[in-house]
């Protein structure tokens, strides 16, 4: 089983709300990423979990906070997004063993929305 | 920088013609080289790994190659079901990530 699932599917938000997406994995995958894709373009890398440690950021802005609770769930906080935050949230999960990379798996991806 | 190139960004081929779409690397240490399959508003699905050169993977219609500088994608007799766009992903020591390419978009008319 490869899957990864991801709530919501759908968000729609005002720019003064709150809201968090959830990502969760069952495959015992250690290594855990946030992407964010814009339409007709690929996905770009946010956060990397590494064994429930946040081990790449890669400068993304505070109005997006990432939490990992344990090895198989993965949040995105949402707060004070702005109307160019509206896109696909993808998270994707992996082995993270030794030697050649392992393989990301993606979830179905939440499609997000701030007006 | 690491860079990663598709090519063509479209193509529209006929049920039953077969092509190839291409994927051209510029990276330092590739570790791995990933295929993934997009539906439209959906997740990258995985297809395929290549880690070295000169080795090939096939799974039905599909089968990809790798060379020190490029990848294919072969698609033999497509079907309206392989439209999609086709994403390739190189992982690199320097980097410790996925670089993408731009992907190509796939339509398979009948």
């Amino acid at each position: 089983d490869t899957e990864v699932t991801q709530t919501p599917k759908h968000l729609v938000m005002g720019m003064t709300n709150k809201k968090s997406l959830k990502c969760e994995q069952h495959m015992g995958h250690r290594a855990m990423y946030w992407y964010k894709q814009k339409a007709k373009k690929p996905p770009e890398l946010m956060f990397v979990y590494s064994y429930e440690k946040l081990s790449i950021n890669e400068s993304v802005p505070s109005r997006f906070s990432p939490e990992c609770p344990n090895s198989s769930l993965l949040n995105l906080h949402l707060h004070a997004l702005q109307p160019e935050d509206s896109a696909l949230y993808l998270c994707a999960s992996s082995q993270e063993g030794q030697g050649d990379p392992d393989t990301q798996y993606f979830g179905p991806g939440t499609r997000l929305t701030v007006l | 920088e690491d860079q990663v190139t598709q090519s063509p960004e479209a193509l529209r081929l006929q049920e039953g013609e077969s092509s190839s779409l291409n994927c051209s690397y510029t990276v330092s240490g590739l570790r791995g080289l990933f295929w993934y399959r997009q539906d439209p508003g959906k997740g990258p699905e995985f297809l395929f790994t290549l880690y070295s050169a000169g080795e090939e993977k096939e799974k039905e219609r599909l089968k990809a190659t790798l060379t020190k500088k490029e990848s294919f994608l072969h698609i033999t007799a497509p079907k309206p079901e392989d439209s999609a766009t086709y994403l390739c992903a190189c992982f690199t020591g320097t980097a410790s990530k996925l670089t993408f390419g731009t992907g190509t978009r796939l339509q398979v008319t009948l």
